[in-house]
């Protein structure tokens, strides 16, 4: 199985903060990586998916970026809709597997 | 619209078998692969299996292989998670999600089916 880990668990930002996410996987997976946002008590939705491509309709503070081990997850100026957890997950062979999640604070 | 209704919430002894539901609507039901993912309390999000009503091909994450089934039923576009016999740590909310290919993005989501394993 892919192991993916991201970082950091937790993460405490205001409002126009510039927040960063990292996310590795444990072999290469090429741009075969998803982020989804959580907010409490909803299901996730898609935010960007194939490492860096923003689903429709998510606004351009959101980027991705990265490829191979090593992504990164970015939202440029923090809004308060924003507030959330964040997993990033990798499609590149099953079992499909998430990393723990980013509480964004 | 795309549309994935869940059944509701269930409260089970342990040792009880369950089958939860994931009714579809909106668009073309064989077209796409559906998966369950599950959440514990507090937890993240785990891979439980993906099938492909088309054609019933099933896989499972070996985390869930042989403690779940996974269905499909064409004729009421929906999909089902059955259990033989819960266990306490069953506990947890599931969701069901849609993607358009085995290996790629969920793109809809079910709003959950919290399931409770208690004596």
């Amino acid at each position: 199985d892919i192991q993916m880990t991201q970082s950091p668990s937790s993460l405490s930002a205001s409002v126009g903060d510039r927040v960063t996410i990292t996310c590795r996987a444990s072999h290469d997976i090429n741009y075969s990586l998803n982020w989804y946002q959580q907010k409490p008590g909803r299901a996730p939705k898609i935010v960007i998916y194939d490492a860096s491509i923003l689903d429709t309709g998510v606004p351009s503070r959101f980027s991705g970026s990265g490829s191979g081990t090593d992504f990164t997850f970015t939202i440029s100026s923090l809004q308060p809709e924003d507030i959330a957890t964040y997993y990033c997950q990798q499609y590149d062979s099953l079992p499909l597997t998430f990393a723990g999640g980013t509480k964004l604070e | 619209d795309v549309h994935l209704e869940q059944s509701g919430a269930e409260v089970k002894k342990p040792g009880e078998s369950l089958n939860i539901s994931c009714k579809t609507s909106g668009f073309a039901f064989t077209d796409y692969y559906f998966a369950w993912v599950r959440q514990m309390p507090g937890k993240g999000l785990e891979w439980m299996g993906i099938i492909f009503p088309g054609n019933s091909d099933t896989r499972y994450s070996p985390s869930f292989q042989g403690r779940v089934t996974i269905s499909a039923d064409k004729s009421f576009t929906t999909v089902y998670l059955q259990w033989s016999s819960l266990q306490a740590s069953d506990t947890a909310l599931y969701y069901c999600a849609r993607t358009a290919m085995i290996l790629h993005h969920f793109d809809s989501w079910g709003p959950g089916t919290l399931v409770t394993v208690s004596t």
